[in-house]
């Protein structure tokens, strides 16, 4: 399974782009990476999920360069909601369930 | 229904104490998911289940075991733990087939052994 690196942890204020940064080197073909958030004393939430080039939903984008090994998320305008932990994974379907391994995350403080 | 729902939300039990945490999802989803995670770190995956059969055990200690009684319950049964397993539990579903599958998971039940 490919293991992730991400900063612990990130500052911005309130109106700023935050980009994090996920790097995988040992990914997979079949692999997905995808993006988790999380706020304390809660559940991880699914943010968003891409294989290559570019994903944007309606709260993020996913930008994944040709050989895959990183990705960077990217949040547009954060606000002080969006202080949360950020989870990078990378992933395959097995053909029974999928084994997805939670790496250390980025802890994003947000700040007027 | 994208829901992941998990009782009790809080449990305090001593260490000699038997109890169980239960899990029920509506999604269809045939591989369901037990993490453990302590303060400020990341989700550990204990025990994965897929179509009711036990897939995965991360080494788990047998004072936690899994049950998964039909495809929308998993339980965890917890039996002589100790302090150190004091954690958030969280129970987490998928779909299975497909490639990069999404996880959908519960709001944790928060565990004090005492």
């Amino acid at each position: 399974l490919a293991k992730t690196t991400q900063p612990i942890s990130m500052d911005s204020y309130e109106g700023q782009e935050v980009n994090i940064t996920c790097s995988h080197n040992n990914i997979a073909t079949n692999d997905y990476i995808t993006w988790y958030q999380q706020f304390p004393s809660q559940g991880p939430r699914f943010i968003i999920q891409g294989y290559k080039t570019k994903v944007t939903n309606e709260v993020a984008s996913l930008f994944i360069p040709a050989d895959r090994k990183s990705s960077t998320l990217s949040l547009p305008r954060v606000s002080l909601s969006d202080t949360a932990v950020y989870y990078c994974l990378v992933g395959r379907e097995t053909g029974t369930a999928s084994k997805l391994t939670f790496g250390t995350g980025t802890r994003l403080q947000v700040t007027l | 229904d994208t829901e992941v729902t998990q009782t009790p939300k809080h449990l305090v039990m001593g260490m000699t104490n038997k109890k169980s945490l239960k899990c029920e999802q509506h999604m269809g989803h045939r591989a369901m998911y037990w993490y453990k995670q302590k303060a400020k770190k990341p989700p550990e995956l204990m025990f994965v289940y897929s179509y009711e059969k036990l897939s995965i055990n991360e080494s788990v200690p047998s004072r936690f075991s899994p049950e998964c009684p039909n495809s929308s319950l998993l339980n965890l049964h917890l039996h002589a733990l100790q302090p150190e397993d004091s954690a958030l539990y969280l129970c987490a579903s998928t779909p299975v087939g497909g490639a990069g599958n999404t996880i959908y998971f519960g709001e944790g039940s928060w565990l004090t052994v005492v």
